[in-house]
């Protein structure tokens, strides 16, 4: 299967500021991609659909000036939780799909974020 | 209605026994369907596609009733390793079920 790299694979940050997750399809291009976030014991909630070069469709509830979402080439795109609170503490989770696949997507291995 | 609605459970069988778990969409022009596994605080992976017809890898049986708009997975023969939560995708938009959490044991 194809290969999806998530980074960082957790991280620990303060109430108020902002952190980055990158998610790297490393040898197919990913048209599109895939954000999610998973509370325990929950479903995984869909949060954006990103295609490359297109600005993300948000799901609705889905703040998009919280959660800002950058799919600038075939092999990168990354969430970024601005000004987050404990309340955005979950598992964050991309996946990528690529045309020449069919409908496959390919998760990377998750970001579990915890705000202090 | 949710897009995807799955029975959370958890289903608990012994080893050996045969457990089904079913999934309801509502969209009715949706095309492709997948059969997630995930394990616990980790990514999910793919278990199978479900195709029209119905298709079985080992064993594992997914199915498809268009007309009823719902989709199954039969296992066969449990075994330890296959307690996992099993979630159900609609493919077009890759919408994800609640998830049917199930645990073999001995």
């Amino acid at each position: 299967g194809a290969v999806v790299s998530q980074h960082p694979s957790w991280v620990i940050c303060k109430s108020g500021t902002s952190v980055k997750i990158e998610c790297r399809s490393l040898d197919f291009q990913a048209t599109t991609m895939f954000w999610y976030r998973q509370f325990p014991k929950q479903s995984l909630m869909l949060m954006a659909t990103s295609n490359e070069g297109s600005k993300a469709t948000y799901e609705q509830g889905v703040e998009k000036d919280k959660f800002l979402i950058n799919h600038a080439s075939l092999t990168l795109s990354t969430l970024t939780v601005t000004s987050a609170h404990p309340e955005d503490s979950s598992f964050y989770i991309c996946s990528a799909r690529s045309r020449d696949r069919g409908a496959e997507a390919f998760f990377g291995q998750g970001t579990r974020l915890t705000v202090v | 209605r949710k897009e995807v609605e799955q029975d959370p459970g958890p289903f608990n069988v012994p080893e050996g026994a045969t457990v089904a778990f079913n999934c309801t969409y509502s969209n009715s022009a949706s095309q492709s369907f997948f059969w997630y596994r995930q394990d616990c605080r980790k990514e999910p992976k793919l278990l199978m596609s479900v195709y029209s017809s119905g298709n079985e890898d080992g064993r594992f049986t997914a199915q498809l009733n268009r007309a009823s708009q719902y989709i199954s997975l039969l296992i066969r023969d449990s075994k330890l390793s296959d307690s996992a939560t099993y979630l159900c995708v609609v493919a077009d938009k890759l919408i994800f079920g609640t998830g049917t959490r199930l645990q073999v044991f001995p």
